[in-house]
Protein backbone atom coordinates (compact mmCIF):
# COMPACT_ATOMS: atom_id res chain seq x y z
CA UNK A 1 0.00 0.00 0.00
CA UNK A 2 1.05 3.55 -0.92
CA UNK A 3 2.34 5.71 1.59
CA UNK A 4 3.29 9.31 1.28
CA UNK A 5 4.80 11.21 4.17
CA UNK A 6 6.02 14.94 4.14
CA UNK A 7 8.65 16.12 6.47
CA UNK A 8 8.68 18.75 7.93
CA UNK A 9 4.80 19.22 8.91
CA UNK A 10 5.31 22.87 9.37
CA UNK A 11 7.64 25.61 8.73
CA UNK A 12 8.16 29.02 9.55
CA UNK A 13 11.09 31.15 8.04
CA UNK A 14 12.63 34.91 7.21
CA UNK A 15 11.36 36.36 3.99
CA UNK A 16 14.45 35.60 1.61
CA UNK A 17 15.70 32.13 2.91
CA UNK A 18 15.99 29.45 0.48
CA UNK A 19 14.31 26.19 1.58
CA UNK A 20 13.39 22.17 1.06
CA UNK A 21 10.44 20.79 1.52
CA UNK A 22 10.30 16.36 1.58
CA UNK A 23 8.41 13.84 0.76
CA UNK A 24 9.22 10.47 1.04
CA UNK A 25 6.64 7.35 -0.91
CA UNK A 26 7.00 3.62 -0.20
CA UNK A 27 6.15 2.12 -3.27
CA UNK A 28 8.42 3.41 -6.31
CA UNK A 29 6.07 2.06 -8.72
CA UNK A 30 4.43 5.50 -9.44
CA UNK A 31 3.24 7.21 -13.06
CA UNK A 32 4.35 10.62 -11.66
CA UNK A 33 5.03 13.05 -8.77
CA UNK A 34 2.79 16.13 -8.16
CA UNK A 35 3.96 19.11 -5.73
CA UNK A 36 0.58 21.03 -4.79
CA UNK A 37 0.07 24.55 -2.91
CA UNK A 38 -3.05 25.29 -0.65
CA UNK A 39 -4.23 28.29 0.50
CA UNK A 40 -6.78 28.19 3.24
CA UNK A 41 -10.35 27.99 2.34
CA UNK A 42 -9.19 27.04 -1.43
CA UNK A 43 -8.60 24.25 -3.79
CA UNK A 44 -5.85 22.77 -4.79
CA UNK A 45 -3.27 24.68 -7.47
CA UNK A 46 -0.93 21.95 -9.22
CA UNK A 47 2.76 23.63 -8.77
CA UNK A 48 5.15 21.00 -10.84
CA UNK A 49 4.57 17.90 -12.12
CA UNK A 50 7.69 15.30 -12.40
CA UNK A 51 6.99 12.16 -14.37
CA UNK A 52 8.32 8.52 -13.00
CA UNK A 53 10.74 8.88 -16.22
CA UNK A 54 12.00 12.23 -15.13
CA UNK A 55 14.46 13.59 -12.59
CA UNK A 56 13.42 16.95 -11.87
CA UNK A 57 10.86 19.97 -13.06
CA UNK A 58 11.39 23.89 -12.64
CA UNK A 59 9.50 26.71 -12.72
CA UNK A 60 10.17 30.25 -11.60
CA UNK A 61 11.89 30.11 -7.95
CA UNK A 62 10.70 26.29 -7.61
CA UNK A 63 12.50 23.54 -8.52
CA UNK A 64 11.39 19.90 -7.33
CA UNK A 65 13.65 16.94 -8.06
CA UNK A 66 12.28 13.19 -8.38
CA UNK A 67 14.80 9.97 -6.93
CA UNK A 68 12.10 6.87 -7.75
CA UNK A 69 14.65 4.45 -6.51
CA UNK A 70 14.63 5.74 -3.23
CA UNK A 71 11.13 7.36 -3.05
CA UNK A 72 11.96 10.96 -2.16
CA UNK A 73 11.44 13.87 -3.66
CA UNK A 74 11.88 17.62 -2.91
CA UNK A 75 10.32 21.12 -3.05
CA UNK A 76 13.42 23.98 -3.29
CA UNK A 77 11.81 27.13 -2.88
CA UNK A 78 14.37 29.96 -3.55
CA UNK A 79 14.28 33.55 -2.13
CA UNK A 80 11.02 32.83 -0.29
CA UNK A 81 8.66 35.48 0.06
CA UNK A 82 5.71 36.22 2.61
CA UNK A 83 3.05 35.05 -0.85
CA UNK A 84 4.53 31.91 -0.23
CA UNK A 85 2.76 31.14 2.84
CA UNK A 86 0.18 28.22 2.41
CA UNK A 87 0.27 24.36 2.63
CA UNK A 88 2.56 22.24 0.26
CA UNK A 89 1.60 18.94 -0.62
CA UNK A 90 3.09 16.16 -2.35
CA UNK A 91 1.21 13.26 -4.29
CA UNK A 92 1.90 10.61 -6.05
CA UNK A 93 -0.02 8.41 -9.13
CA UNK A 94 0.12 4.98 -8.11
CA UNK A 95 1.85 2.34 -10.93
CA UNK A 96 -1.17 0.37 -12.49
CA UNK A 97 -3.86 2.39 -11.54
CA UNK A 98 -5.42 6.13 -10.97
CA UNK A 99 -5.14 6.70 -7.88
CA UNK A 100 -3.28 9.58 -6.74
CA UNK A 101 -2.29 9.20 -2.81
CA UNK A 102 -1.42 12.62 -1.02
CA UNK A 103 0.97 13.21 2.07
CA UNK A 104 -0.53 15.11 4.88
CA UNK A 105 1.31 18.63 3.54
CA UNK A 106 3.62 20.77 5.08
CA UNK A 107 2.62 24.55 6.41
CA UNK A 108 4.48 27.12 5.35
CA UNK A 109 5.11 30.65 6.74
CA UNK A 110 7.38 32.94 5.34
CA UNK A 111 8.20 36.18 7.69
CA UNK A 112 8.25 39.21 6.28
CA UNK B 1 -15.43 26.46 -17.98
CA UNK B 2 -12.54 28.14 -16.88
CA UNK B 3 -11.78 25.93 -13.98
CA UNK B 4 -13.54 23.40 -11.98
CA UNK B 5 -16.52 24.54 -10.30
CA UNK B 6 -18.17 22.94 -6.94
CA UNK B 7 -21.23 23.76 -5.32
CA UNK B 8 -22.49 24.38 -2.59
CA UNK B 9 -19.59 26.09 -1.39
CA UNK B 10 -20.87 25.56 2.16
CA UNK B 11 -23.27 22.66 2.76
CA UNK B 12 -24.50 22.84 7.36
CA UNK B 13 -27.00 19.60 7.56
CA UNK B 14 -28.80 17.72 10.48
CA UNK B 15 -27.24 14.57 10.71
CA UNK B 16 -29.51 11.87 9.27
CA UNK B 17 -30.06 13.98 6.47
CA UNK B 18 -29.23 13.33 2.54
CA UNK B 19 -26.87 15.61 0.68
CA UNK B 20 -25.78 16.28 -2.60
CA UNK B 21 -22.49 17.56 -3.76
CA UNK B 22 -21.67 18.99 -7.65
CA UNK B 23 -19.10 19.17 -9.45
CA UNK B 24 -18.61 20.61 -13.33
CA UNK B 25 -14.88 19.76 -14.16
CA UNK B 26 -13.15 21.88 -16.80
CA UNK B 27 -14.60 21.60 -20.40
CA UNK B 28 -13.16 18.20 -22.37
CA UNK B 29 -11.78 16.43 -19.22
CA UNK B 30 -12.34 13.31 -19.23
CA UNK B 31 -11.42 12.04 -15.69
CA UNK B 32 -13.00 12.89 -12.31
CA UNK B 33 -11.58 12.67 -8.88
CA UNK B 34 -13.68 13.35 -5.47
CA UNK B 35 -11.54 13.45 -2.50
CA UNK B 36 -12.81 14.50 1.11
CA UNK B 37 -10.03 16.59 3.59
CA UNK B 38 -11.33 16.08 7.13
CA UNK B 39 -10.10 19.04 9.46
CA UNK B 40 -5.98 19.07 10.00
CA UNK B 41 -5.80 15.74 7.74
CA UNK B 42 -4.56 14.83 4.10
CA UNK B 43 -6.57 14.30 1.05
CA UNK B 44 -8.39 11.19 0.85
CA UNK B 45 -9.53 9.33 -2.33
CA UNK B 46 -13.20 8.41 -2.78
CA UNK B 47 -13.53 7.81 -6.20
CA UNK B 48 -12.65 8.41 -9.73
CA UNK B 49 -14.72 8.43 -13.39
CA UNK B 50 -13.09 7.92 -16.77
CA UNK B 51 -16.39 9.51 -19.04
CA UNK B 52 -18.86 7.81 -17.29
CA UNK B 53 -17.79 5.06 -15.69
CA UNK B 54 -15.99 4.69 -12.37
CA UNK B 55 -13.31 1.72 -12.69
CA UNK B 56 -12.20 2.54 -8.91
CA UNK B 57 -14.73 3.09 -6.02
CA UNK B 58 -12.03 1.99 -3.92
CA UNK B 59 -12.40 4.79 -1.71
CA UNK B 60 -15.70 5.50 -1.08
CA UNK B 61 -15.88 4.70 2.90
CA UNK B 62 -19.71 3.61 2.90
CA UNK B 63 -22.43 2.47 0.83
CA UNK B 64 -24.15 5.62 2.31
CA UNK B 65 -21.61 7.26 -0.05
CA UNK B 66 -22.10 7.28 -3.96
CA UNK B 67 -21.24 9.08 -7.23
CA UNK B 68 -22.64 9.68 -10.39
CA UNK B 69 -21.40 11.50 -13.80
CA UNK B 70 -23.71 11.94 -16.77
CA UNK B 71 -22.73 13.35 -20.01
CA UNK B 72 -19.28 12.68 -19.24
CA UNK B 73 -19.22 16.26 -17.34
CA UNK B 74 -20.98 17.15 -14.51
CA UNK B 75 -20.68 14.86 -10.94
CA UNK B 76 -22.68 14.46 -8.11
CA UNK B 77 -21.44 12.89 -4.78
CA UNK B 78 -24.10 12.05 -2.93
CA UNK B 79 -23.97 11.29 1.09
CA UNK B 80 -27.73 9.09 2.78
CA UNK B 81 -28.15 9.63 6.24
CA UNK B 82 -25.40 11.83 7.23
CA UNK B 83 -22.97 10.95 10.31
CA UNK B 84 -20.90 14.22 12.10
CA UNK B 85 -18.00 11.80 10.90
CA UNK B 86 -18.99 13.04 7.49
CA UNK B 87 -17.86 16.48 8.00
CA UNK B 88 -15.26 17.41 6.13
CA UNK B 89 -14.42 19.73 2.43
CA UNK B 90 -15.12 17.61 -0.24
CA UNK B 91 -12.64 18.35 -3.08
CA UNK B 92 -13.05 17.63 -7.14
CA UNK B 93 -10.61 17.55 -9.41
CA UNK B 94 -10.63 16.55 -13.07
CA UNK B 95 -8.07 15.86 -15.55
CA UNK B 96 -7.30 15.52 -19.64
CA UNK B 97 -7.15 12.18 -20.06
CA UNK B 98 -6.54 8.53 -17.70
CA UNK B 99 -3.62 8.62 -18.43
CA UNK B 100 -0.60 9.06 -15.94
CA UNK B 101 1.02 11.95 -17.35
CA UNK B 102 -1.63 14.86 -16.89
CA UNK B 103 -2.10 17.70 -13.91
CA UNK B 104 -5.35 17.36 -11.85
CA UNK B 105 -7.01 20.51 -11.69
CA UNK B 106 -9.14 20.87 -8.21
CA UNK B 107 -12.32 22.82 -7.19
CA UNK B 108 -12.11 25.30 -4.13
CA UNK B 109 -14.18 22.17 -2.54
CA UNK B 110 -17.91 21.99 -0.68
CA UNK B 111 -17.15 22.44 3.27
CA UNK B 112 -19.94 19.90 4.62
CA UNK B 113 -21.02 20.36 8.28
CA UNK B 114 -23.01 17.56 9.79
CA UNK B 115 -24.99 19.11 12.82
Amino acid sequence: KQEVTQIPAALSVPEGENLVLNCSFTDSAIYNLQWFRQDPGKGLTSLLLIQSSQREQTSGRLNASLDKSSGRSTLYIAASQPGDSATYLCAVRVGGGFKTIFGAGTRLFVKA
Amino acid sequence: GAGVSQSPSNKVTEKGKDVELRCDPISGHTALYWYRQSLGQGLEFLIYFQGNSAPDKSGLPSDRFSAERTGGSVSTLTIQRTQQEDSAVYLCASSLAPGGGEKLFFGSGTQLSVL
